[in-house]
């Protein structure tokens, strides 16, 4: 079954600690982002890649980090220096105009 | 800081009636709008994409409306199932950002009645 595939759905990270979740596409599509949602809240944009070994920060990218080594992967990590990082966390690939989600990771932090 | 408003925050009707909600988005430096569906542990789906000053887009028993000029957007459902429940969200996309930068609203909430 073709998309975007998000690991792990569920993720509970202690204070101080690193955390990274996994974002895969078999759509071939170049461009991959990542955007976080809180109660209440729009999706906002963390940060996003247009093309391999290259990316931009988006609007909120403080805290976080990624990589884009391969065109299928564009993993998020949430780094110790992220404030208030309970949240959840929606990547997306795009082709055209039409971003295509995946099912999304909920970040708690205990 | 560019701002997009949906209207109302939740919506509850029965099954049968038709409803339409509302995207606010600025005016100026339009690129695109785009509507998407979300139901509960589900991606967003793609609903419409709209770029011309008085679009209109039609998928089934949905329709989406576009204003550039004064800033906003109506997506309509005819004849509501329950099946139609879900968050729909719309998003703007301007020219300042990447084609990807979108402004989300924070969705409208509808919820259909058997």
């Amino acid at each position: 079954d073709g998309g975007i595939t998000q690991s792990p759905k569920y993720l509970f990270r202690k204070e101080g600690q690193n955390v990274t979740l996994s974002c895969e596409q078999n759509l071939n599509h170049d461009a991959m982002y990542w955007y976080r949602q809180d109660p209440g809240q729009g999706l906002r944009l963390i940060y996003y890649s247009q093309i391999v070994n290259d990316f931009q920060k988006g609007d909120i990218a403080e805290g976080y980090s990624v990589s884009r080594e391969k065109k299928e992967s564009f993993p998020l990590t949430v780094t110790s220096a992220q404030k208030n990082p309970t949240a959840f966390y929606l990547c997306a690939a795009q082709t055209g105009n039409t971003i295509y989600f995946g099912e999304g990771s909920w970040l708690t932090v205990v | 800081i560019l701002n997009v408003e949906q209207s109302p925050q939740s919506l509850h009707v029965q099954e049968g009636d038709s409803t339409n909600f509302t995207c606010s988005f600025p005016s100026s430096n339009f690129y695109a709008l785009h509507w998407y569906r979300w139901e509960t542990a589900k991606s967003p789906e793609a609903l419409f994409v709209m770029t011309l000053n008085g679009d209109e887009k039609k998928k089934g028993r949905i329709s989406a409306t576009l204003n550039t000029k004064e800033g906003y957007s109506y997506l309509y459902i005819k004849g509501s199932q329950p099946e139609d429940s879900a968050t729909y969200l719309c998003a703007f996309n301007d020219y300042g950002g990447s084609q990807g930068n979108l402004i989300f609203g924070k969705g409208t909430k509808l919820s259909v009645k058997p």
